[in-house]
């Protein structure tokens, strides 16, 4: 069946980097976009970017733009998300979701990575 | 940015009611809306996606509506595993964009 299994909550102080990773599995890895998504808390969600396994090829939402970095080890099936210059307001669950393309619905989701970035 | 707003914020219902909720696009969107289900500390679940086709698996009490600018989520009857926030996506234009969610509470 296909999984997206992401790595565990984090805690950073403002100004540090978090890498999230998303190992997937039951699937052709280099055949799906792999897409970010947060969700502050009592917040909505809020899409990041996305990455396509295959050519390595990035697309980020603006607000993100310069702080977000999306790659990916076709070796390991995993895709990683890093957010550097950590704020309070960075405080969210971190999601991975697969895309059948860069604008897409997603019907299969990890599920999130906890991240607090507190001092 | 498309803005998604949806209406209401929190609704109120009983088991056995008939639930709507709407999301409006600030521009067209043609039909490229997906509503999902989420509950606390879980992911979200894709329930129905370009407006009206049901995901696989999911039960046909929930059924979604519309295009250009106004989406509805219906649900026939509410069950006990119904209660949870619900929000709309449109995937029409880069960035996709998400509503700020439907809390549907017990009432």
């Amino acid at each position: 069946q296909i999984q997206l299994v992401q790595s565990g909550p984090e805690v950073k102080k403002p100004g540090a980097s978090v890498k999230v990773s998303c190992k997937a599995s039951g699937y052709t890895f280099t055949d799906f976009f792999i897409h970010w998504v947060r969700q502050a808390p009592g917040q909505g969600l809020e899409w990041m970017g996305s990455i396509h396994p295959n050519s390595g090829d990035t697309d980020y939402a603006q607000k993100f733009q310069g702080r977000v970095t999306m790659t990916r080890d076709t070796s390991i099936t995993t895709a990683y998300m890093e957010l550097n210059r950590l704020r309070s307001n960075d405080t969210a669950a971190y999601y991975c979701a697969r895309g059948v393309t860069a604008l897409t619905s997603f019907a299969y989701w990890g599920q999130g990575a906890l991240v607090t970035v507190s001092s | 940015d498309i803005q998604m707003t949806q209406s209401p914020s929190t609704l109120s219902a009983s088991v056995g009611d008939r639930v709507t909720i709407t999301c409006r696009a600030s521009q067209s969107v043609h039909n490229r809306v997906a509503w999902y289900q989420q509950k606390p500390g879980k992911a979200p679940k894709l329930l129905i996606y370009k407006a009206s086709k049901l995901e696989t698996g999911v039960p046909s009490r929930f059924s979604g509506s519309g295009s250009g600018t106004e989406f509805t989520l219906t649900l026939s009857s509410l069950q006990p595993d119904d209660f949870a926030t619900y929000s709309c996506q449109q995937y029409d234009d880069d960035p996709g964009t998400f509503g700020q969610g439907t809390k549907v509470e017990n009432k």
